[in-house]
């Protein structure tokens, strides 16, 4: 099965710019992750959908962050403006279902924040 | 809350030699464990993970867990470790009624040297 599809690669912005990074889960999944990962740190949940409704956004930033899955298939996961600290790698993950563990992890976006 | 702890930050071994990577997870009921090995550039990969049962887990590429309760512990294990095993290792966690968030330690860079 094709795996968790993510773009851009990288991304490279300066301060205060707004950027957006795209995902296409795994056909079937009704859940999908978004997690932050800080060089030096392990991934850090930013926002958990359920098809199209969020489950938990607890830890998303939202006067910057800001994230939608369309018709609950693809997601976006939007920064405006971004802060130097906000560089990191965003990974998108997917499963199955709700309450479920079988992750599939996309390759990532890494953004520099210049 | 649930945390991780990944004492080790970076461990080199020589090709051949037995590896231990360890893991220590806030106490909780039931939790669910995991690692996974992140190589540079590339999304997390599965290892293995325990939910329940038999408490040395078996996983993909030689690799295997013992989860202790008693030590809230699940350390990674690998008899005899190959150059192509130098990668980012992190163990996770996720509880029941947690919707399958997962909480990650810091990782553990893994070098192995020839």
């Amino acid at each position: 099965e094709a795996g968790v599809a993510q773009s851009p690669r990288y991304k490279i912005i300066e301060k205060r710019q707004s950027v957006a990074f795209w995902c296409n889960p795994i056909s079937g999944h009704a859940t999908l992750y978004w997690y932050q990962q800080i060089l030096g740190q392990g991934p850090k949940l930013l926002i958990q959908f359920q098809n199209n409704g969020v489950v938990d956004d607890s830890q998303l930033p939202k006067d910057r962050f800001s994230a939608e899955r369309l018709k609950g298939v693809d997601s976006t996961l939007k920064i405006q403006p971004a802060k130097l600290e906000d560089s990191a790698v965003y990974l998108c993950a997917s499963s199955l279902r709700f309450s479920n563990y079988g992750y599939t992890f996309g390759s990532g976006t890494r953004l520099t924040v210049v | 809350a649930q945390s991780v702890t990944q004492p080790d930050i970076h461990i080199t071994v020589s090709e051949g030699a037995s590896l231990e990577l360890r893991c220590n997870y806030s106490y909780g009921a039931t939790p669910y464990l995991f690692w996974y090995v992140q190589s540079p550039g590339q999304g997390l990969q599965l290892l293995l993970k325990y939910f329940s049962g038999d408490t040395l887990v078996q996983g993909i590429k030689g690799f295997e867990a013992e989860f202790k309760r008693s030590q809230s512990s699940f350390n990674l294990r690998k008899p005899s470790v190959h150059w192509s095993d130098a990668a980012e290792y992190f163990c996770a966690v996720g509880y029941t009624g947690t919707a399958s968030k997962l909480t990650f330690g810091t990782g553990t860079r893994l070098q192995v040297t020839l």
